[in-house]
């Protein structure tokens, strides 16, 4: 069954660095999508992504964070300079064509900002 | 501010009990509703949506919908100790072009053997 991959499951990065998580949405899907959730608290949106742009992003999502589609298959999420407060598990969701709004889910970025 | 609640738990129930899971959402225009399994450490996992009022049943779980109270519940027949997560309802906002759910906290539920 196709699923949604993402790397690296965990990364520890100093505060002021930048980071990439990277996403391998299903490959049919042309919405993407990156939530967090910080431990013990919601799913909260970042950002969706359709046909090379930026279709929505939160209040969460400020100059800091950006995403990318730099081939056909992946997805980066990048955050230039992190705080300790972005410490959170970063997740990416798909979505394809017809649905509603059935996303699928990676399995997780666990960041930590020390 | 559209806003999803569900008590937080821990619901607990003994195993082959139906597990009974609710929420509400503030958004009069809700369009469609969804739940999702989170084991502990683990991502979302999609096991049930419903669009339309009533019941939708997909094998031990069945959804329901009013949309009059602003209301979806979830229902698990049998419980299973597997069944032991925190169980997050999603709501779609109202027509408009924006697809982005709104989640809530999360209800934790316990399978006791």
């Amino acid at each position: 069954e196709p699923e949604v991959t993402q790397t690296p499951s965990h990364q520890v990065t100093q505060m002021g660095q930048e980071v990439i998580l990277r996403c391998v949405p299903i490959s049919n899907h042309l919405y993407f999508y990156w939530y967090r959730q910080i431990l013990g608290q919601k799913v909260e949106f970042l950002v969706s992504f359709y046909n090379n742009e930026i279709s929505e992003k939160s209040e969460i999502f400020d100059d800091q964070f950006s995403v990318e589609r730099p081939d056909g298959s992946n997805f980066t999420l990048k955050i230039r300079s992190t705080k300790l407060e972005d410490s959170a598990m970063y997740f990416c969701a798909s979505k394809g064509v017809g649905s509603y709004n059935e996303q699928f889910f990676g399995p997780g970025t666990r960041l930590t900002v020390l | 501010q559209k806003e999803v609640e569900q008590n937080s738990g821990p619901l607990s129930v003994p195993e082959g009990a139906i597990a009974s899971l609710n929420c509400t959402y503030s958004d009069r225009g809700s369009q469609s509703f969804f739940w999702y399994r989170q084991y502990s450490g683990k991502s979302p996992e999609l096991i049930m949506f419903i669009y339309s009022n009533g019941d939708k049943e997909d094998g031990r779980f069945t959804a329901q919908l009013n949309k009059a109270s602003q209301y979806v519940s979830l229902l698990i027949r049998d419980s299973q100790p597997s069944d032991s997560a925190t169980y997050l309802c999603a709501v779609n906002p109202s027509a408009g072009g924006s697809y982005i759910p709104t989640f809530g906290r999360g209800t934790s539920l316990i399978v006791h053997p």
